[in-house]
């Protein structure tokens, strides 16, 4: 694994599912996030990570969950997912030390 | 509330120079980015202002003025594959990313 990697890279989904987004970074970075695009929006936070161990809330929390029991992964689950849910997801991490965000490929999803 | 505003889309010609704005209104400041975004892929890092002033790197510029609440990321020397959307984004006083919607540019030969 060489940077951050996402997994699955597509989803259609059921509304009322259970889905969770993986997230594995190998580059030992503190901090990860998650994020939703949406066109004609930015990049919206959902939750994120300063610290194995520790998860915030973002922008838009709502209907998503996630937990850090490693610095490597970070997933994301939606519990009952809903149509308005459909999105891009992007995971990226960043190291306390650096300024920028590196972003994972990204996981489409549709919610029907 | 938070708001940054950039254009949603512009056109230039191969080989010009094109200005790519962005001014934001957020509660603090620690820094603003300039990301790049092809269609399908996910965002790369280009660059990063926390002081007033320019920042080159190579064929992009980026300006920052704290004072405005302004920035624009300068491409020189355009070439058909800086055909991509730029992202500016502000950190703000919680030190998370508040991100503009993105300007989608547009090269044409």
């Amino acid at each position: 694994i060489a940077g951050i990697t996402q997994a699955p890279t597509s989803q259609i989904l059921a509304a009322g599912r259970r889905m969770t987004l993986r997230c594995t970074q190998d580059m030992r970075h503190n901090a990860m996030y998650w994020y939703r695009q949406d066109l004609g929006l930015g990049l919206r936070l959902i939750h994120y990570s300063n610290t194995a161990g520790t998860t915030g809330k973002g922008e838009v929390p709502d209907g998503y969950s996630v937990s850090r029991a490693n610095t490597d992964d970070f997933p994301l689950t939606l519990a009952s997912a809903v149509p308005s849910q459909t999105s891009v997801y992007f995971c990226a991490s960043s190291d306390r030390s650096y300024n920028e965000q590196f972003f994972g490929p990204g996981t489409r999803l549709t919610v029907l | 509330g938070q708001n940054i505003d950039q254009p949603t889309e512009m056109t230039a010609t191969e080989g010009a120079i094109v200005q790519i704005n962005c001014t934001y209104q957020t509660s603090g400041f620690n820094g603003l980015f300039w990301y790049q975004q092809h269609a399908g892929e996910a965002p790369t890092f280009l660059s990063y202002n926390v002081l007033d002033g320019l920042e080159e790197k190579g064929r992009f510029s980026s300006f920052l003025s704290r004072s405005k609440g302004y920035s624009y990321l300068l491409l020189k020397e355009l070439q058909m594959k800086d055909s991509a959307s730029y992202l500016c984004a502000v950190r703000d006083s919680n030190y998370q990313l508040i991100w503009g919607a993105g300007t989608k540019l547009i090269i044409k030969p």
